[in-house]
């Protein structure tokens, strides 16, 4: 596709709720990244794939959270037991691994907003 | 100390003026750096990328690096109210290039 796309765009839930949100990266693009952002920040780190593999997942904030690219491109970002604080904005990224690693760049979707009442 | 940090602004410019947006980090390793625009209610979009000390110029954008320093600066010439919007610094520390570190973001308002 053109660019990353996200669904759902909007997610409203009860607390104690299970959700899934998906990401489409940019075509040919290796790498995957989650950010969550809240009101008023920047977005914060929560995991980064290369393929199929989690790299890095030192930003999920606990163990409710959980996330999969099963195939490489499509990543499914996972959260168990939702709470009132989970609400923000989630956002994915993908980077196409050009060859200098210092120059990644991320391109972002749309992000998903998602609100626990 | 956060890894990067960001005046929260409003920084307000008159139409036609350079708006000029800082950012420091703490992590004196960094070695990439990027600045993100993002409209009310919209995704990050890449405005810049820097990895060198100096300027790096594109059309009205103008990314500065100073390492000795830990700062980034980006100025927008000619700014214009579509200009509007938050403007995000992000890093990556040491050799983890993957992992961005933004900051809060300076919110910039261009007035007709």
């Amino acid at each position: 596709g053109a660019g990353v796309s996200q669904t759902p765009s909007n997610k409203v839930t009860e607390k104690g709720k299970y959700v899934e949100l998906r990401c489409d990266p940019i075509s040919g693009h290796t790498a995957l990244y989650w950010y969550r952002q809240s009101l008023g920040q920047g977005p914060e780190f929560l995991i980064y794939f290369q393929g199929t593999g989690a790299a890095d997942d030192s930003g999920l904030p606990n163990d409710r959270f959980f996330a999969v690219r099963p195939e490489g491109s499509v990543s499914t970002l996972k959260i168990q037991r939702t709470e009132r604080g989970d609400s923000a904005v989630y956002l994915c990224a993908s980077s196409s691994w050009g060859g200098l690693a210092e120059q990644e760049t991320q391109y972002f979707g749309p992000g998903t907003r998602l609100l626990v009442l | 100390q956060k890894e990067v940090e960001q005046n929260s602004g409003p920084l307000s410019v008159p139409e036609g003026a350079i708006a000029s947006l800082n950012c420091t980090y703490s992590d004196r390793v960094s070695q990439s750096f990027f600045w993100y625009r993002q409209y009310s209610g919209k995704s990050p979009e890449l405005i810049m990328s820097i990895y060198s000390n100096g300027d790096k110029e594109d059309g009205r954008f103008t990314a500065q690096l100073n390492k000795a320093s830990q700062y980034v600066s980006l100025l927008i010439r000619d700014s214009q109210p579509s200009d509007s919007a938050t403007y995000l610094c992000a890093v990556t520390r040491g050799n983890n290039f993957n992992k961005f570190y933004f900051g809060s973001g300076t919110k910039l308002n261009v007035k007709p």
